[in-house]
């Protein structure tokens, strides 16, 4: 079955510069989540993403910005890094209301940042 | 605040031992209830699900957890650990359907030969 697919799986910048994480849902999800786990940590939730429009906000930094595109595809800017925006970025993608399983995420595989 | 406690950040126990991972949320009211394993350096997969059904919830790998309401809990059990079983565990809940997930602390359970 497809899964959740999340570009690139490893990422190095440095500090001050910008990233751009991509993440591709399964087909037919229109649910978008964005969560930050940081070293030794539980994931945080950062934004979603309901059929394009945000539909939730959480502990997203001012730097950061997202956006679902018309493929339902989302992307994670981040701007001015620092240090401490080292961490696994998770995107998840839940399925439509009508499918009965609205309430279930899953996950990709993570884009590991690393800022120096 | 709506909150997710997961009592102890590591469980150790014996192969073929019971396994007991314990997990308690903030609200009275039903939420929707998740476990998720996370082996190194990898995602976050789903081991089962409460969505207000049976109480009892069977999973993959062998593992199920009970809603208990009165005890506001959630704890996750399986029969005989597995070597294969020593990962990290994380509760989750969500308090509306399609809403974000707030997650546990984490637990680690190391699984001894």
């Amino acid at each position: 079955a497809a899964g959740v697919i999340q570009s690139p799986r490893h990422l190095i910048k440095e500090k001050r510069e910008t990233a751009t994480l991509k993440c591709y849902p399964i087909p037919r999800h229109d649910t978008v989540y964005w969560y930050q786990q940081g070293p030794g940590q539980d994931p945080q939730f950062l934004i979603s993403f309901y059929e394009k429009m945000q539909s939730d906000k959480g502990s997203i930094p001012d730097r950061f910005s997202a956006q679902q595109f018309s493929d339902y595809h989302s992307e994670l800017n981040m701007s001015s890094l620092e240090l401490g925006d080292s961490a696994l970025y998770f995107c998840a993608s839940s399925p439509p209301g009508s499918g009965g399983n609205q309430e279930t995420q899953y996950f990709g595989p993570g884009t590991r940042l690393l800022v120096l | 605040a709506q909150s997710v406690t997961q009592l102890g950040s590591h469980v150790s126990v014996s192969e073929g031992a019971l396994v007991l991972l314990r997990c308690n949320y903030s609200s009275s009211v039903p939420p929707y209830l998740f476990w998720y394993v996370q082996y190194p350096n990898q995602g976050l997969q789903l081991l089962l699900k409460y969505t207000s059904a049976a109480t009892l919830v069977k999973g993959i790998n062998g593992f199920e957890a009970e809603f208990k309401k009165s005890e506001t809990s959630f704890h996750l059990t399986k029969p005989s650990a597995h070597m294969s079983d020593a990962a990290e565990y994380f509760c989750a809940v969500s308090w509306t359907q399609g809403g974000k997930l707030i997650f546990g602390q984490g637990t680690e359970l190391s699984v001894k030969p």
